[in-house]
């Protein structure tokens, strides 16, 4: 059964950067699926953040992307997440999800990790 | 202010059917693209409801049901329970954008 699991510090201070990791359990990341960074800041809704692919190829939220750096670790089985110049906006619970669906465009979330919280502090 | 717009709550009572709007755009709903529905409930991550507008994962009951109209779409639930009771998300690509897009939420009350 794939399992996705987040990790990293929960606290990280303004101006510095996030960086995350998702374990991935259960299945190859080099399986024909991209890998999405979704957020959900406390008491809000949801924001794709970015997705890769195995082999590197990304697609990044334009919000984001001048400080957003998404990876795949193939060797780990694991992706990573580095969000650089961060903000009290940037506080918020980080999830990793499968795209999951035949046309990437029209793919789904599923499954997705527990999630971590991370809060910037000033 | 999400790309796809919806109520940010609805109430019903057991046993009622209620709907959850998702309105879109031509670059999203309106271009064909499929719509995806989520259920949070309290301190859970996300679950797939429905997938590619209409479809159930296996597990999902059939009192869930979704729909697609121009650039709207919406999320009926039939037979309400108490344990339906979480924060629904649509969720689309977005071709302007290069993004994929989710609404804003939606808290079910079951009253």
């Amino acid at each position: 059964q794939l399992q996705l699991q987040e990790s990293g510090p929960g606290l990280v201070k303004a101006s510095e950067t996030l960086s995350l990791t998702c374990s991935v359990s259960g299945d190859s990341i080099t399986r024909s699926n991209y890998w999405a960074w979704i957020r959900q800041p406390p008491g809000k809704g949801l924001e794709w953040i970015g997705s890769v692919f195995h082999s590197g190829n990304t697609y990044y939220n334009l919000s984001l992307k001048s400080r957003l750096n998404i990876s795949a670790d193939t060797s780990r089985n694991l992706l990573s997440l580095k969000l650089n110049s961060v903000t009290a906006a940037d506080t918020a619970l980080y999830y990793c999800a499968r795209h999951h669906g035949n046309y990437v465009r029209e793919n789904w979330f599923d499954p997705w990790g527990q999630g971590v919280m991370v809060t910037v502090s000033s | 202010q999400s790309v796809l717009t919806q109520p940010p709550s609805v109430s019903g009572a057991p046993g009622q059917r209620v709907t959850i709007s998702c309105t879109g755009s031509s670059s999203n709903i309106g271009a064909r693209y499929d719509v995806h529905w989520y259920q949070q409930l309290p301190g859970t991550a996300p679950k797939v409801l429905i997938y590619g507008t209409t479809n159930r994962p296996s597990g999902v009951p059939d009192r869930f049901s979704g729909s697609k109209s121009d650039t709207s779409a919406s999320l009926a639930i039939t037979g309400l329970q108490a344990e339906d009771e979480a924060d629904y998300y649509c969720q689309s690509y977005d071709s302007s954008l290069t993004a994929w897009v989710f609404g804003g939420g939606t808290k079910l009350t079951v009253l």
